[in-house]
This record gives structure tokens, C-alpha cells and sequence, in this order.
């Protein structure tokens, strides 16, 4: 069956740490990746995206990611966070021209100031 | 434009009423779809068009029933509704071809149940 796992469902972190969000998906076939992040009372804001090229995608506010197509895995980071990343982060899958999207279950983030 | 719009923002009804939300993008976009999210849960899918054509229905209750009237537009119409279907309503557009599929995903409509 098609599933999204993202390993951390909280997480904390001081300002200026550096964040690692774990993405592993089990999918047939060729897949596009995203990483959408929703801060609180906001809606889903598309952080980056993977369809094909080199695996190391950057995208906003300073956010990167690393497609690991071996480990099937879509790992999100940052090297320093600032307290206005605190927002919920979603990994999502999607068959590349699909339609079906499947997201993770999200991870919450809390930076402290 | 790379909007897409959602209206009401909020939405109360009682089991008995009949209401819709409503969707609307200008990116050009030929695919759409209705998510489902409840509170500190992923969206989940509902119903997707592609080219003004339900292509996905994952197995919603016909208490939900959605309209494309034309390639900007898209309705979700409501009647009969439980109080388990309060949760923020997300419409999001893409193309409909080609490798890039990126969804944008409108503000979302918060439904409460009475």
C-alpha cells in the first residue's frame, strides 16, 4: 500500500539549531516530493519540491531537501531555525502526472526564542 | 494570480441544512480537488477534476456532492452533514498534465457541525 511516514511527530528546538525532518515513502513507480509547511491559523505553503534532476533541492526560507531514491527517503532541513519556523510540516507523495496525493501524518515544530 | 480562493471562510449548519463552499482559481489550471483536514491531521483527499471530470471520489459519503461547473470553478455541496464532518475544507488546483503536479492550496474553509 502507498504511505508517507514522517518519523518525528514533535519536535523542539532552540533558535539557531538545525532542523532534520525524516520523510520515507513507500510508493510504486516514479514519485514527485513536496514539503508544504502550514504555520498556525494559516494555510499549506509549498516549501520545495522534487521531480526529477539533482536530489539536493532548495527551496524557501532557507529549506532543503534531500531526495535518497535508494532509501526512498525525502528528508527535510534547515541549518539554523529561526522561532518563526514554528509551523507544522507535511511530506507528501504523488505518482509523477498523478492526481493522488498522500501526505504525511506532519511533524510539529516549536522553536524557542 | 497564482490564488486560489475559498468561500466562506467559515461556515455553521445544522445537520438538516443544505449549503455549498466554493473554489476559485485563475492560474490556468485544469485540475482540482476538495481535501478533507481535521484538527492536527494531514488532509486527506476527497474528490479530484481533471478537465471539469470527477476523476477521484475516495469513497466520500454522498452527503458531499461536488460540481466543476467549468475550469475555474469548483462547488462542494453539502446536505445531511454529521457532526464528525467539522474540519477545514482545503480546495487546491494543478495542471492536469505534464510532470510538474504541484497543488496550490487555497485558505480552507472551517465547517462546524451542529
Amino acid at each position: 500500500a502507498q504511505s508517507v511516514s514522517q518519523h518525528n511527530h514533535h519536535v523542539i528546538l532552540s533558535e539557531a539549531a538545525s532542523l532534520e525532518l525524516g520523510c520515507n515513502y513507500s510508493y510504486g513507480g516514479t514519485v514527485n516530493l513536496f514539503w508544504y509547511v502550514q504555520y498556525p491559523g494559516q494555510h499549506l505553503q509549498l516549501l520545495l519540491k522534487y521531480f526529477s534532476g539533482d536530489p539536493l533541492v532548495k527551496g524557501i526560507k532557507g529549506f532543503e531537501a534531500e531526495f535518497i531514491k535508494s532509501k526512498f527517503s525525502f528528508n527535510l532541513r534547515k541549518p539554523s531555525v529561526q522561532w518563526s519556523d514554528t509551523a507544522e510540516y507535511f511530506c507528501a507523495v504523488i505518482l509523477t502526472g498523478g492526481f493522488k496525493t498522500i501526505f504525511g501524518a506532519g511533524t510539529r515544530l516549536f522553536v524557542k526564542a | 494570480d497564482t490564488e486560489v480562493t475559498q468561500t466562506p471562510k467559515h461556515l455553521v449548519m445544522g445537520m438538516t441544512n443544505k449549503k455549498s463552499l466554493k473554489c476559485e482559481q485563475h492560474m490556468g489550471h485544469r485540475a482540482m480537488y476538495w481535501y478533507k483536514q481535521k484538527a492536527k491531521k494531514p488532509p486527506e483527499l476527497m474528490f479530484v477534476y481533471s478537465y471539469e471530470k470527477l476523476s477521484i471520489n475516495e469513497s466520500v459519503p454522498s452527503r458531499f456532492s461536488p460540481e466543476c461547473p467549468n475550469s475555474s470553478l469548483l462547488n462542494l455541496h453539502l446536505h445531511a452533514l454529521q457532526p464528525e464532518d467539522s474540519a477545514l475544507y482545503l480546495c487546491a488546483s494543478s495542471r492536469a498534465s505534464g510532470v510538474d503536479n504541484e497543488q496550490f492550496f487555497g485558505p480552507g474553509t472551517r465547517l462546524t457541525v451542529l
